[in-house]
């Protein structure tokens, strides 16, 4: 079955060191999402590529960054990972922008020491 | 500032009640509103796209609905499997300016 992936579903890491976060999709889709979801709050959108054109969400912190090395995977990285980033991260995919549905994974928890 | 309400926050139905979830929206140029369910430690997984005022869409027990501020998701003779948290969410702009606001979600259980 197509398919967005995200790996890992866990990851622990320490206050500072750098994480990266993978998603594969194998629905072919032009456009790839990375939203942060806290507890209880609703998935904020951090940044999008329309095929390889990143964009960015204004309010995204510069310590979030983000990869997409081909139309299957994207990357989610954190340089310097604070308390406050600690969350569920969702990766999702649609076919065109905007008016298409998103295909969410099932995210990857961070916690931070 | 575009704004994304949902409500109630959470809701508990016996299994069969009938009840509506709520989503209004304050957007500036509203191009779509989607609804989507999530269950306890997976993605959102897509149900609805509406697109314009008076449309509606179907599907099993539920029926979402659109107007100029809101939107509806009525869920029919619920079930225990429908126990989930719904979001909305709207989308502004156009083009490749994807604009995306979520809703924080109404946390559905129905009790058997």
């Amino acid at each position: 079955d197509a398919m967005v992936i995200q790996n890992p579903r866990y990851q622990v890491t320490q206050f500072g060191k750098p994480v990266t976060l993978s998603c594969s999709q194998t629905l072919n889709h032009n456009v790839m999402y990375w939203y942060q979801q806290k507890s209880s709050q609703a998935p904020k959108l951090l940044f999008h590529y329309y095929d390889k054109d990143f964009n960015n969400e204004a309010d995204t912190p510069d310590n979030f960054q983000s990869r997409r090395p081909n139309t299957s995977f994207c990357f989610l990285d954190i340089r310097s990972p604070g308390l406050g980033d600690a969350a569920m991260y969702l990766c999702a995919t649609s076919r065109e922008g905007g008016l298409q549905p998103q295909h969410f994974g099932d995210g990857t928890r961070l916690s931070i020491l | 500032e575009d704004q994304v309400t949902q409500s109630p926050e959470a809701l508990r139905l016996q299994e069969g009640e009938s009840s509506s979830l709520n989503c209004s929206y304050t957007v500036s140029g509203l191009r779509g509103l989607f609804w989507y369910r999530q269950d306890p430690g997976k993605g959102p997984e897509f149900l609805f796209t509406l697109y314009s005022a008076g449309e509606e869409k179907e599907k099993e027990r539920l029926k979402a609905t659109l107007t100029k501020k809101e939107s509806f998701l009525h869920i029919t003779a619920p079930k225990p499997e429908d126990s989930a948290t719904y979001l909305c969410a709207v989308h502004t702009g156009g083009g490749t300016g994807n604009q995306f606001y979520f809703g924080t979600g109404t946390s559905l259980t129905v009790i058997p």
